[in-house]
């Protein structure tokens, strides 16, 4: 299995903070790699994929990078609806591993 | 508009069965690769199982042989069949559609809440 691992596991921003979290993936995922939003009680919300690729309707204060196998999602500008948990997911193969989150909260 | 909608989720013994599904309109399932995830209380995402549009089905090793993915074409919904349940499955299962090769699962259900315990 493809060992995702997420950093940091908490971060604490203040509005118009930019904020930068980090995954790593135990091997080579080539681009296979999406970045997932949820809010607590919801589903979670797909902002990028194939490492920088914005999906449709997400603002474009969210970036993804990548270097190798460290992948990096950014965020321009925190706004309050941005506080929420953020993981990583490669897709490159199965079983499809997710990182263990990062909770983006209130400084 | 895509909707994706969960149900059949409850409570359940350990060792008893359930019939998970996810309807779906304004997106023809049969087309794109549908999955299924899980998150146990208050832990992090599991991906659970895919049902490619070849109908070729992939599991995580966690659920193997206890878990069967399919679709139903004509009703336009996929199915999770969760046999020999472990108080490990509790979780809030969700169904997401990957739209083909390269992309994220970009619709996602609400979420059916399944509960093993005696």
């Amino acid at each position: 299995d493809i060992q995702m691992t997420q950093s940091p596991s908490i971060l604490s921003a203040s509005v118009g903070d930019r904020v930068t979290i980090t995954c790593r993936a135990g091997q080579s995922i080539s681009s296979w790699l999406a970045w997932y939003q949820q809010r607590p009680g919801r589903a979670p919300k797909l902002l990028l994929y194939k490492a920088s690729t914005l999906e449709s309707g997400v603002p474009s204060r969210f970036s993804g990078g990548e270097s190798g196998t460290e992948f990096t999602l950014t965020i321009n500008g925190l706004q309050p609806d941005d506080f929420a948990t953020y993981y990583c997911q490669q897709y490159n193969a199965y079983p499809w591993t997710f990182g263990q989150g990062t909770k983006v909260e209130i400084k | 508009e895509v909707q994706l909608v969960e149900s059949g989720g409850g409570l359940v013994q350990p060792g008893g069965s359930l019939r998970l599904s996810c309807a779906a309109s304004g997106v023809t399932l049969s087309r794109h690769d549908m999955s299924w995830f899980r998150q146990a209380p208050g832990k992090g995402l599991e991906w659970v199982s895919t049902l490619i549009s070849t109908d070729e089905p992939f599991y995580a090793d966690s659920v193997k042989g206890r878990f069967i993915i399919s679709r139903d074409s004509f009703r336009n919904t996929l199915f999770l069949q969760m046999n020999s349940l472990r108080a490990e499955d509790t979780a809030i299962y969700y169904c997401a559609r990957k739209i083909g090769y390269g992309y994220g699962s970009d619709y996602w259900g609400q979420g059916t809440l399944v509960a093993v315990s005696s």
